[in-house]
């Protein structure tokens, strides 16, 4: 298995405090990704990351934001968490090979509600 | 922004037969990757199949293959001999190649149920 790890993997938090959820690979895999599961819609990616110190956003972006300082460590923070926010979030490594790239590999995802 | 379309929320299959989960997707690129993940009730995240956009042969793994169609954009998995054990949630994404711009997209999933 893929040495990816989501801490915590549960969390309840009150409206309007700001919430860290961290992923740690220890695979040395340039690519991270964070996303959050919701019934109906999927995985939707928040933000990734293709370097250190190198993000972008995904589709759902707006009150999260991440930070990448070294290449094992993707950090994803809700600003003033909300109840919108309360959903299952998954963090994702991949690489690029001489043989192109590698498939995406998921933590355990994390349970974070917000009441 | 590529888009993965999904339009089987739901899918049912008698155990021992076949199963076709359908996918769709928008872009303008001509190199990607497309995966097939399962999610069972674990949560656990687990890879079922990937097609690189440039190979013309379809991908197969075990009982697993996949109907890559590039020209209308389509990338069906089609589940041979369904065992009990295949039930879960299907996802299809897309990954772009580009410098900067390697996003992983999914689609909405399938609920594949079993039926013994």
């Amino acid at each position: 298995d893929a040495g990816i790890t989501q801490s915590p993997r549960h969390k309840v938090t009150e409206t309007g405090t700001p919430v860290t959820l961290r992923c740690h690979q220890t695979e040395n895999h340039r690519y991270m990704y964070w996303y959050r599961q919701d019934p109906g819609h999927g995985l939707r990616l928040i933000h990734y990351s293709y370097g250190v110190k190198d993000t972008d956003k995904g589709e759902v972006s707006d009150g999260y934001s991440v930070s990448r300082s070294k290449t094992e460590d993707f950090l994803l923070t809700l600003e003033s968490a909300t109840s919108s926010q309360t959903s299952v979030y998954f963090c994702a490594i991949s690489e690029s090979t001489a043989e192109g790239y590698t498939e995406a590999f998921f933590g355990q995802g994390t349970r974070l509600t917000v009441v | 922004a590529q888009t993965v379309t999904q339009s089987q929320p739901e899918m049912s299959v008698q155990e021992a037969e076949t199963v076709t989960l359908s996918c769709t997707y928008d872009t303008s690129e001509s190199d990607y990757y497309l995966f097939w993940y399962k999610q069972p009730p674990s949560r656990q995240m687990i890879l079922v199949i990937r097609q690189e956009a440039y190979k013309q042969q379809n991908a197969t793994e075990n009982r697993f293959s996949v109907n890559f169609q590039k020209a209308a954009k389509s990338f069906s998995l089609k589940i041979s001999d369904s065992q009990l054990g295949d039930a879960a949630m299907y996802f299809c994404a897309y990954r772009s190649v580009g410098f900067g711009n390697e996003k992983l997209t999914f689609g909405t999933g399938t609920r594949l149920t079993i039926i013994p």
